[in-house]
């Protein structure tokens, strides 16, 4: 079974710019996450789909961040513009909605590498 | 305050020796779900382990163990026979209420094992 991709693995950019990251979870699972992981913390949740639809986007700094899942399948995040707290990992996941006893298990990509400079 | 708190930035271990990386959790919801998660260098995050609130037993899987305890509110990770593919960032993470799915992730333990 193939894991969770995304693309691109790194990308530098200027502040100010503007970038976008790709997740593709594996096939079947209607929800999605996406984190940010500033160096030296743990992930913290921006916002998580149900299939195409938004269940917690609390945590996303929607005056620069937005996010779309389309088809329910593959999802997008944006930053626009960014700035240099925005370095960071970003990492997607997804999840089969299959409660195992207590929690749903979380299923995580490799994470994109940003730094804004 | 911090809903989890891992304070030891770094261990190094003996090849096969146990190691206990310590979590300590702050929530006034009476269910709640702890994880471990492990990151390795190539950066995607795995699950361990798994301890809800309201199990009466210590979580097991494989070699990992996790030694809850529920009054002092700690959650720590016990690794037995550690290996040096066991080499890596470990996390802690608490999920609160019954259903939800949001993880609140600790700082980490960097822990390295030495052949």
């Amino acid at each position: 079974e193939a894991g969770v991709a995304q693309s691109p693995r790194y990308k530098i950019i200027e502040k100010r710019q503007s970038v976008a990251f790709w997740c593709n979870p594996i096939s079947g699972h209607a929800t999605l996450y996406w984190y940010q992981q500033i160096l030296g913390q743990g992930p913290k949740l921006l916002i998580q789909f149900q299939n195409n639809g938004v269940v917690d986007d609390s945590q996303l700094p929607k005056d620069r961040f937005s996010a779309e899942r389309l088809k329910g399948v593959d999802s997008t995040l944006k930053i626009q513009p960014a700035k240099l707290e925005d370095s960071a990992v970003y990492l997607c996941a997804s999840s089969p909605r299959f409660w195992r006893g207590g929690f749903y298990e979380q299923f995580f990509g490799p994470g994109t590498r940003l730094t804004v400079l | 305050a911090q809903k989890i708190t891992q304070t030891q930035p770094g261990m190094f271990v003996q090849e096969k020796e146990a190691v206990t990386l310590d979590c300590t959790y702050d929530t006034s919801d009476p269910s709640y779900g702890l994880f471990w998660y492990k990151q390795p260098s190539s950066g995607e995050m795995i699950f361990l382990i798994y301890q809800g609130s309201y199990d009466q037993q210590n979580a097991t899987e494989g070699r990992y163990s996790l030694n809850f305890q529920k009054a002092r509110k700690s959650a720590n990770l016990v690794i037995s026979a550690s290996q040096l593919g066991d080499s890596a960032m470990y996390f802690c993470a608490m999920r609160e209420g019954s259903g939800n799915e949001k993880l609140t992730f600790g700082t980490g333990t960097r822990l390295t094992i030495i052949p």
